[in-house]
């Protein structure tokens, strides 16, 4: 059965600073989604990660995939309040037998 | 460009009723699959459907079913309500299947069940 585990669950930080949310899952797949939900919202797509290696930037957001590692990283630079929301990670199994498998989500609180 | 649209958004129904939601896609996307968020146990599959086909479907039991029609529309339905149904359903769709597309969700439809 394939996990997707999530670190940190909750982030308070201060705006202007960096941090890095981190996703693990435990079978080989080469395809991994970060989407944004904000309260009461549906997802937001973020990134689309299709192989070993790949990076992806969009303003503050910056998603990467290590696929031996079996492991995605979702970096934030000098955050602003507007980043804060809730981040979930998913995988693809491989051929779609399953669905997506989602992370529990992590909690991000950006002060002023 | 249209994005999902899903009804009812709302909706309160007591133990022992069904309910039919409805997501109708983004124009052009085949694959539409269903999700149910809960906080207890966050974002689950429930099914894929593609060209009127179910693909797969997750670990849920029978009284969840769906379907597709032939525009790409889905409705889903759970029959016999129980008190763990009451949840965020979320509709998502995609130009290509599952495996390989990028998934754009609906508002999602929250089903409360007293």
């Amino acid at each position: 059965e394939l996990k997707v585990e999530q670190n940190p669950l909750f982030l308070s930080m201060q705006e202007g600073k960096n941090y890095t949310i981190y996703c693990n899952y435990s079978t080989t797949s080469d395809r991994l989604y970060w989407y944004r939900q904000d309260p009461g919202k549906s997802l937001e797509s973020l990134f689309v990660l299709l192989s070993n290696g790949a990076v992806k930037q969009e303003g503050r957001l910056m998603a990467s995939l290590d696929t031996k590692a079996r492991l995605s990283t979702l970096h934030i630079t000098a955050a602003v309040h507007d980043l804060s929301a809730t981040y979930f990670c998913a995988v693809d199994e491989g051929g779609g037998a399953d669905g997506l498998t989602f992370g529990k989500g992590t909690h991000l609180i950006i002060q002023p | 460009k249209a994005g999902v649209t899903q009804t009812p958004r709302y909706l309160i129904k007591t133990r022992g009723q069904q309910v039919t939601l409805s997501c109708s896609p983004i124009s052009g996307h085949r694959s539409v699959s269903w999700y149910q968020q809960t906080p207890g146990q966050g974002l689950q599959f429930l099914f894929e459907y593609f060209s009127e086909t179910q693909r797969n479907k997750g670990n849920f039991p029978g009284r969840f079913s769906g379907r597709q029609f032939s525009n790409s529309r889905s409705e889903m339905n759970v029959s016999t309500l129980e008190l763990g149904d009451s949840a965020l359903y979320l509709c998502a769709s995609s130009s290509m299947i599952l495996s390989v597309g990028e998934l754009f969700f609906g508002e999602g439809s929250r089903l409360t069940v007293l």
